[in-house]
């Protein structure tokens, strides 16, 4: 079975651009997490999706937002970007099953300039 | 406020011997514990879990230890091989199901030949 992955692995942007990641689940699974990992905060949640909907978000600003399509899909959007958004974005996949084992993908690289 | 904190950014040990790496948590809601292996440039890695019902969890050369009066998780890796050199993170969620995990800072298992 295909592991989750996501598109593009590496992306340079400039302050005040916006940018959009894509992540695959594994197949047959529902739910999609997304979180950042950066040096100095260290690996945060961002958000999950289930069902196209949200359903648990982390303490990001409203420039950070996401949407998973019927396919469960997701993608995540961050608009009017800031040099602390560099980072790397992780997305998970998760059956789920009542337990919380999220398998994760190989990540976007986010440099901002 | 770390709610789940890794003491020790590092340890090294020798090839075949024991690694055991350290948890401890602050929330007592948590009650599912995950331990996750990161490579660079990789996402991290699924290893082992435990439900706060268990106090250890086995899966071959891996057992996670939960003592919930201690609000304290190990992992123990026994035998210690190179290819286990890496980034070995923590993680926690409250209400199961949940999807959004906390993460540790990580510490950094270097297995020496």
């Amino acid at each position: 079975k295909a592991g989750v992955t996501q598109t593009p692995r590496y992306l340079i942007k400039t302050r005040g651009q916006q940018v959009t990641l894509s992540c695959s689940p594994i197949s047959g699974h529902r739910s999609v997490s997304w979180y950042q990992q950066t040096p100095g905060q260290g690996l945060q949640f961002l958000f999950e999706y289930f069902s196209e909907t949200q359903r648990n978000k982390g303490n990001f600003p409203g420039r950070f937002s996401g949407r998973q399509f019927s396919n469960s899909r997701s993608e995540m959007n961050v608009s009017t970007l800031e040099l602390g958004d560099s980072a790397l974005y992780l997305c998970a996949s998760s059956v789920p099953s009542g337990t919380d084992t999220q398998y994760f993908g190989p990540g976007t690289r986010l440099t901002v300039l | 406020d770390q709610q789940v904190k890794q003491n020790s950014p590092s340890l090294s040990v020798q090839e075949g011997r024991i690694s055991i790496l350290n948890c401890d948590y602050t929330n007592s809601m948590f009650d599912y514990f995950l331990w996750y292996k990161k490579y660079p440039a990789e996402g991290p890695t699924f290893l082992i879990s435990i439900s706060s019902i268990k106090d250890k969890n086995e899966d071959g050369r891996f057992t996670v230890f939960l003592n919930k009066s201690a609000k304290h998780l190990s992992l123990h890796i026994v035998p210690s091989q190179p290819g286990d050199s890496a980034v070995y993170f923590c993680a926690a969620s409250a209400m199961q199901g949940a999807q959004k995990l906390v993460f540790g800072q990580g510490t950094r298992l270097t297995i020496n030949p």
